[in-house]
C-alpha cells in the first residue's frame, strides 16, 4: 500500500525496547491506525490499534503523532519470540470494510 | 475461545480437482474474510462476508468459490486451479468491519500446492 510506509527491516537486541516507525501522510480524522505482525508459519496476529491517542496494551504500545501523520509501534522489551513481520495498517475510509496489508518491516531480535 | 479454525492445514491437488477449505469461529463474529498469500508477500483480500453474504469479491477469478453457509461457517470452493494458485489461504473474521478500529482473528491458513 502505497500511503503507508514503514522501514523494510529493522533489528534489535533482546531485552531492549523496539520502536517501529509508520508513516500514513493521508489519513483521514476517522481512520483507525492499527497493527499486525505475523510471525514465521503463522497467521498474522492483532497486535493493537488506535485513533488519536496513545494505546497500551499487554503487548505493545502505540505512539500517535498529533498531527496522526504519523505512528510509532514500542514493544518494550524485545524477545526472540517478536521476531517477525510488522504491519501497519490505517483503516483508510475508502477502502472500506477491509484491511490491506503493505509490506511491513521485518523485524530481527538478536540474543 | 477466540480461535479461527482452518482445514486442512495442506492440501496438495491437481489442477483438475476440486477441493475445499474449510474455516470456522465461534466467537459471533459476524464478518469473515479469505487473504491469499504467496511467499514473502503480505496477505492479499481476496473475499469479505458481512452477515454470511458477500459484501467484497476483490475481483477474483470464478475458479475459487467462497460460501458462507452459517455464522460460524466460512468455506472456499477450488475447481481447475493453476500451479501460481498455490499459496497460503488465511481466513480471518471480526466482530464488525476490519478497517474500523476492531480485532481481526486470523486462522493458521491452508498452505495449497497446484499441481
Amino acid at each position: 500500500d502505497a500511503k503507508t510506509t514503514q522501514p523494510n527491516s529493522m533489528e534489535s537486541n533482546e531485552e531492549e525496547p523496539v520502536h517501529l516507525p509508520c508513516n500514513h501522510s493521508t489519513i483521514s480524522g476517522t481512520d483507525y491506525i492499527h497493527w499486525y505482525r505475523q510471525l514465521p508459519s503463522q497467521g498474522p496476529e492483532y497486535v493493537i490499534h488506535g485513533l488519536t491517542s496513545n494505546v497500551n496494551n499487554r503487548m505493545a504500545s502505540l505512539a500517535i503523532a498529533e498531527d496522526r501523520k504519523s505512528s510509532t509501534l514500542i514493544l518494550h522489551r524485545a524477545t526472540l519470540r517478536d521476531a517477525a513481520v510488522y504491519y501497519c495498517i490505517p483503516g483508510y475510509e475508502e477502502y472500506g470494510n477491509k484491511l490491506v496489508f503493505g509490506a511491513g518491516t521485518i523485524l530481527r531480535v538478536k540474543s | 475461545d477466540t480461535e479461527v479454525t482452518q482445514t486442512p492445514k495442506h492440501l496438495v491437488m491437481g489442477m483438475t480437482n476440486k477441493k475445499s477449505l474449510k474455516c470456522e469461529q465461534h466467537m459471533g463474529h459476524r464478518a469473515m474474510y479469505w487473504y491469499k498469500q504467496k511467499a514473502k508477500k503480505p496477505p492479499e483480500l481476496m473475499f469479505v462476508y458481512s452477515y454470511e453474504k458477500l459484501s467484497i469479491n476483490e475481483s477474483v477469478p470464478s475458479r475459487f468459490s467462497p460460501e458462507c453457509p452459517n455464522s460460524s461457517l466460512l468455506n472456499l470452493h477450488l475447481h481447475a486451479l493453476q500451479p501460481e494458485d498455490s499459496a497460503l489461504y488465511l481466513c480471518a473474521s471480526s466482530l464488525q468491519g476490519q478497517g474500523r478500529g476492531t480485532e481481526a482473528f486470523f486462522g493458521q491458513g491452508t498452505r495449497l500446492t497446484v499441481v
